[in-house]
């Protein structure tokens, strides 16, 4: 049982490029969410999603796309990087029962991103 | 809507003595509160939880915390710091109204001295 896992661990992106975050979870967690960490912000959640096929956005979307195709990924798109989206970004799961604002968040170990 | 005010940004304790991390909540429902922490270079860990049972509510590691509606606090506690505690805590408020989503406070870095 690996968890949440996230591929890259660093990555180092040009303005104006895009690529993808990865994330994984092993849990079958319905519900699954990205955020991004700054220095003094604390987490501010980005996208999430209640289930496959079913995304919204959330405090800091803009720049950022997603899609939840399986229940297991939740990939992260960066469509045009720009210098304010260095950032850690996490990605976090957790079972969606009854009692879905109780859960337990599991979060993954994060990506450190820096744009140039 | 919902909110969360971690008072202090840094708290420096000695190796042995107690430990007190504030937050204070806001929240239009009856609200689950949550403390994480994030040790340097590491994800975020649950520490404890409190979801409308019990008002203190022990967690990991000696720490606990007492949810004060008429305050509107979830304050942190642990009698004894120990060395490994120095991290970053972060106290979280969701209100349990359905697809609630979670918002964090800023964070307060603790930092122990020996």
């Amino acid at each position: 049982n690996a968890g949440v896992t996230q591929t890259p661990k660093f990555q180092v992106l040009k303005t104006g490029q895009s690529m993808t975050l990865q994330c994984a979870q092993d849990m079958n967690h319905e519900y699954m969410s990205w955020y991004r960490q700054d220095p003094g912000m604390g987490l501010r959640l980005i996208h999430y999603s209640v289930g496959a096929g079913i995304t919204d956005q959330g405090e800091v979307p803009n720049g950022y796309n997603v899609s939840r195709s399986t229940t297991e990924d939740f990939p992260l798109r960066l469509l045009s990087a720009a210098p304010s989206q260095t950032s850690v970004y996490f990605c976090a799961s957790s079972y969606f029962g009854a009692s879905a604002s109780t859960d337990t968040q599991y979060f993954g170990p994060g990506t450190r991103l820096t744009v140039l | 809507a919902q909110s969360v005010t971690q008072l202090d940004s840094h708290v420096s304790v000695s190796e042995g003595t107690p430990v007190l991390l504030r937050c204070n909540y806001s929240s239009s429902y009856s609200p689950s509160l949550f403390w994480y922490v994030q040790h340097p270079n590491k994800g975020l860990q649950l520490l404890l939880k409190y979801t409308s049972a019990a008002t203190l509510v022990k967690g990991i590691n000696g720490f606990e915390a007492e949810f004060k509606k008429s305050e509107t606090s979830f304050h942190l506690t642990k009698p004894s710091a120990h060395m490994s505690d120095a991290a970053e805590y972060f106290c979280v408020v969701s209100d349990q109204s359905g697809y609630s989503t979670l918002t964090f406070g800023k964070g307060t870095m603790l930092l122990v001295s020996p």
